[in-house]
């Protein structure tokens, strides 16, 4: 597609339970991101792809968190053993290189943990 | 690291206009955007500042001092549409990654 794909949309999860976030970014964009965003509250930076360097993970907010980018496209968030805590907007964005242009974000998926 | 700062709330009528201010403080300096973000939406972008100056762009203007940490969003002729929040992101030079302000609600009353 055009933009920036993130699925599910909305995912309702039991704490304890693991879940995965999935993003394909648009075609071409080399630099992948991932955020939070809590209600009411900013973007809360978790990690970034470029190429294929190392991650940047120093926005991961514990060892439950990970993420993993195939093929330098398609990118999945997994968080272990969710807590009630981790309940937010998860935001995916793209941009075309390291240290040019905007980012495009995705819609997000909305993680709710009962 | 960076330090970004916006007021949480601002209120502006209609056909008015309003400025939002950011103030950020990093290791080195890459770049200022601003991104606005409607409620239950993705974040869009609006403006991107490098060097020292104003940028205008239709109603909306952003000016970047980098000597003082400081940039701004003015918003010209306020529609109800504009009710959104502002967001102030700073690229760092050692990093590709942007950081974030935590925004800035800006509520256009009729």
């Amino acid at each position: 597609g055009a933009g920036v794909s993130q699925s599910p949309s909305n995912k309702v999860t039991e704490k304890g339970k693991d879940v995965e976030l999935r993003c394909d970014p648009i075609s071409g964009h080399t630099a992948l991101y991932w955020y939070r965003q809590s209600l009411g509250q900013g973007l809360e930076f978790l990690i970034y792809f470029q190429g294929n360097s190392a991650p940047d993970k120093s926005g991961l907010p514990s060892d439950r968190f990970s993420a993993e980018r195939t093929g330098g496209s398609v990118s999945t968030l997994t968080i272990q053993r969710t807590q009630q805590e981790d309940s937010a907007v998860y935001l995916c964005a793209s941009s075309f290189g390291e240290n040019t242009g905007e980012l495009f974000f995705g819609e997000g998926s909305r993680l709710t943990v009962l | 690291g960076q330090n970004i700062d916006q007021p949480t709330e601002m209120t502006a009528t209609e056909g008015a206009i309003v400025q939002i201010n950011c103030t950020y403080q990093t290791s080195g300096f890459n770049g200022l955007f601003w991104y606005q973000q409607h409620a239950g939406e993705a974040p869009t972008f609006l403006s991107y500042n490098v060097l020292d100056g104003l940028e205008e762009k239709g109603r909306f203007s952003s000016f970047l001092s980098r000597s003082k940490g400081y940039s701004y969003l003015l918003l010209k002729e306020l529609q109800m549409k504009d009710s959104a929040s502002y967001l102030c992101a700073v690229r760092d030079l050692s990093w590709g990654k942007l950081q974030f302000g935590a925004g800035t609600q800006v509520v256009v009353t009729p």
